[in-house]
């Protein structure tokens, strides 16, 4: 069936540095991929998504682009900002945006 | 507020009674989804209708879980004679058709003495 699989965290990095979770995915077909944010105290909720190949989501100065030939959808963030302390969370959904497959989520700590 | 509602946000409850949380979504979203999700883990996948047709459940879902969508407006999850092991947190979204993108409630958190 699909899956997700995201590195480990938690990952702590300092102000402005540059952050990458990364990310892949195994899943018949060709999925829509996402990435959903988890701040503290709130629910999860969308932070970008890329519905086919080479497409790039980007949304917040965060960016992943859906590669199939690695089968990664890889975040990237040029320069973090304590604000995005929150866990992360890949997601893929496949053909008819059904059934949501969720990875174990990366947690992020960005200290001044 | 017209996001996803979720209750109780937090129920005890001791081993072996029955359990039953209400997920009322986004108005105008035809497809509502249940997931559950324990400490340090991802939202792990229980079940998804499509207005009032539950169109799938994993597999892994035991058959004391039930969950209804009564004319595809808010929805239901029943829990019964509940285990330790059930503790976790119960997340409900709802989604337009066609978009992939899920709107979470806050949760409804069971612990399970």
């Amino acid at each position: 069936g699909d899956s997700v699989t995201q590195m480990e965290g938690p990952v702590t990095l300092s102000e402005e540095a540059f952050l990458t979770i990364n990310c892949t995915y195994t899943a018949t077909g060709y999925p829509s991929l996402f990435w959903y944010v988890q701040y503290p105290g709130e629910g999860l909720q969308l932070l970008l998504k890329a519905t086919k190949a080479d497409d790039k989501g980007s949304n917040k100065g965060f960016e992943a682009t859906y590669r199939k030939e690695t089968t990664s959808f890889h975040l990237e963030k040029g320069s973090v900002q304590v604000s995005d302390s929150a866990v992360y969370f890949c997601a893929l959904s496949g053909r008819g945006y059904q059934k949501v497959t969720f990875g174990t989520g990366t947690k992020l700590q960005v200290i001044p | 507020d017209t996001g996803v509602s979720q209750n109780p946000r937090h129920k005890i409850t001791k081993r072996g009674q029955n359990v039953t949380f209400r997920c009322d979504p986004i108005s105008e979203h035809n497809r509502l989804y249940w997931y559950r999700q324990t400490l340090g883990q991802g939202p792990e996948f229980l079940t998804y209708f499509q207005n009032e047709a539950q169109l799938e459940k994993s597999r892994l879902l035991s058959d004391r879980f039930s969950a209804e969508r009564p004319k595809g407006s808010f929805s239901t999850l029943e829990i019964q004679r509940t285990e330790q092991g059930d503790s976790a947190m119960y997340l409900c979204a709802s989604a337009p058709a066609n978009t992939g993108e899920l709107f979470f409630g806050e949760g409804s958190r069971l612990t399970v003495l």
